[in-house]
């Protein structure tokens, strides 16, 4: 069963936009991951967030997380076309987890020109 | 570096037959994944290598589904019979190790269509 829910579904912005997505999560985790998918790609990985951590940043992407509200949240700030994509959260729940990601349904982003 | 190898593509089969998929993961890694994407959905694992020895396999359908990693290096995942609700696209990824920080790398898919 998918653990992560992201929202929105699809996100339509212009290029230089700040695009914003949210993933929420039912379990305990230890970590949260975000994955981007470009169209009939394999997915690459773009950042991690521990559980004991708040905030991340990477280039451009800034990722939050909320423990208590189950929530984690990736920004991309001044969109480019190439940002086009689906973004995926994934979660791990440690222990004998063994690395297993769970992930959620995905936010399909669209960067207009 | 070479990344994750996967073949075919692209395959299209009617139900009942018989289809396999093959996976090289990037060299060194000894953890594999095998992943199950169905068309507007998130990845869903279905069995997970450590070396040549199954991890999880917890979601793998097993009555039809079957997974090796013979000599813990490339993998083939076969599904026999095939239904129509397997159709999606089959991912393989690999990591250094089972760590959860360990960043797992996927392959292109294999987009599988069944009829």
């Amino acid at each position: 069963s998918q653990q992560g829910e992201e929202d929105p579904q699809a996100l339509s912005i212009q290029e230089g936009e700040n695009a914003t997505m949210n993933c929420s999560y039912k379990t305990s985790i230890n970590n949260l991951q975000w994955y981007r998918q470009n169209s009939g790609r394999g997915l690459v990985h773009l950042i991690l967030i521990r559980s004991n951590e708040r905030e991340k940043h990477s280039g451009r992407l800034r990722v939050t997380l909320d423990t208590s509200k189950k929530s984690s949240s990736l920004l991309i700030t001044a969109s480019r076309a190439a940002d086009t994509a689906s973004y995926f959260c994934a979660t791990s729940a440690g222990g004998t987890s063994y690395g297993k990601l769970t992930f959620g349904q995905g936010t399909i982003l669209t960067v207009h020109p | 570096e070479a990344g994750v190898a996967q073949s075919p593509r692209y395959k299209i089969i009617e139900k009942r037959q018989s289809v396999a998929f093959w996976c090289n993961p990037i060299s060194g890694h000894a953890t594999l994944y095998w992943y199950q994407q169905i068309l507007g959905q998130g990845p869903k694992l279905l069995i997970q290598f450590q070396n040549n020895g199954v991890v999880d396999d917890s979601q793998l359908p097993k009555d039809r589904f079957s997974a090796e990693r013979l000599k813990g290096v490339d993998s083939t995942l076969k599904i026999q019979p095939a239904k129509l609700e397997d159709s999606a696209v089959y991912l393989c990824a690999s990591s250094l190790s089972h760590r959860e920080t360990d960043t797992q790398y996927f392959g292109p898919g294999t987009r599988l269509t069944v009829l």
